[in-house]
């Protein structure tokens, strides 16, 4: 079946302009996660969202960034301003379970974004 | 917080040899713990997970133990072939959320 898909899958914008990054996780999966790669860096938790509601938003890096679910599926992760430190890969993943089970999760190909 | 730390990469072998790859943790009490694995050109993928002291996980002739003693979590494999050249993600799982280690990087020499 569809695993989790992403979009774009490469994105070079400019300081200062807003990003919108998307994410379509595994149909009938309830949590959503989205997760950093900086260059030489470990992944990055940023937010994860149980239904169409974000209980955990403690990694996102300021007021810069924000995200919503809709339709428990669809996600997109939005960036303003973006600045030169926010180039990285965005990955995105899905799980089956919530709460405690929600491990195995399902991860995306990833956004790579580029700020000139 | 909580952490993981592995070993710094790449990491190059040759085709058959023994592949040890160290990771350890900080946390508090006893969080489930994973390996990732990134082939190229793909994405992240559970490669085996532990979630209590003393389990081993294993997939694909690799084989990790949670160590509660050590903290740690190294992934072994006894013989590596070309196709596990990738990069390979140590993980905890705490409070719904996965912290990943930096990631090593894997190359099989034919």
């Amino acid at each position: 079946g569809a695993g989790v898909s992403q979009s774009p899958s490469n994105k070079v914008t400019e300081k200062g302009k807003d990003v919108e990054l998307r994410c379509d996780p595994i149909s009938g999966h309830t949590a959503l996660y989205w997760y950093r790669q900086r260059l030489g860096q470990g992944l990055e938790f940023l937010i994860y969202f149980q239904g169409n509601s974000a209980p955990d938003k403690s990694g996102l890096p300021s007021d810069r960034f924000s995200a919503e679910r809709t339709g428990e599926s669809v996600s997109t992760l939005t960036i303003q301003r973006t600045q030169q430190e926010d180039s990285a890969v965005y990955l995105c993943a899905s799980s089956p379970q919530t709460g405690q089970q929600s491990y195995e999760q399902y991860f995306g190909p990833g956004t790579r974004l580029t700020v000139t | 917080g909580d952490s993981v730390t592995q070993m710094e990469g790449p990491v190059t072998l040759s085709e058959e040899a023994f592949l040890t790859i160290n990771c350890t943790y900080t946390a508090t009490g006893y969080p489930s713990l994973f390996w990732y694995v990134q082939y190229p050109g793909e994405g992240l993928q559970l490669l085996l997970k532990a979630t209590k002291a003393d389990d081993k996980g294993s997939n694909k002739g690799f084989e990790a133990t949670y160590r509660k003693e050590t903290t740690s979590f190294h992934l072994e494999k006894g013989s590596v072939q070309v196709s596990d050249s990738a990069v390979y993600f140590c993980a905890l799982f705490r409070d719904d959320k996965i912290i990943f280690g930096k990631g090593t990087r894997l190359h099989i020499l034919p």
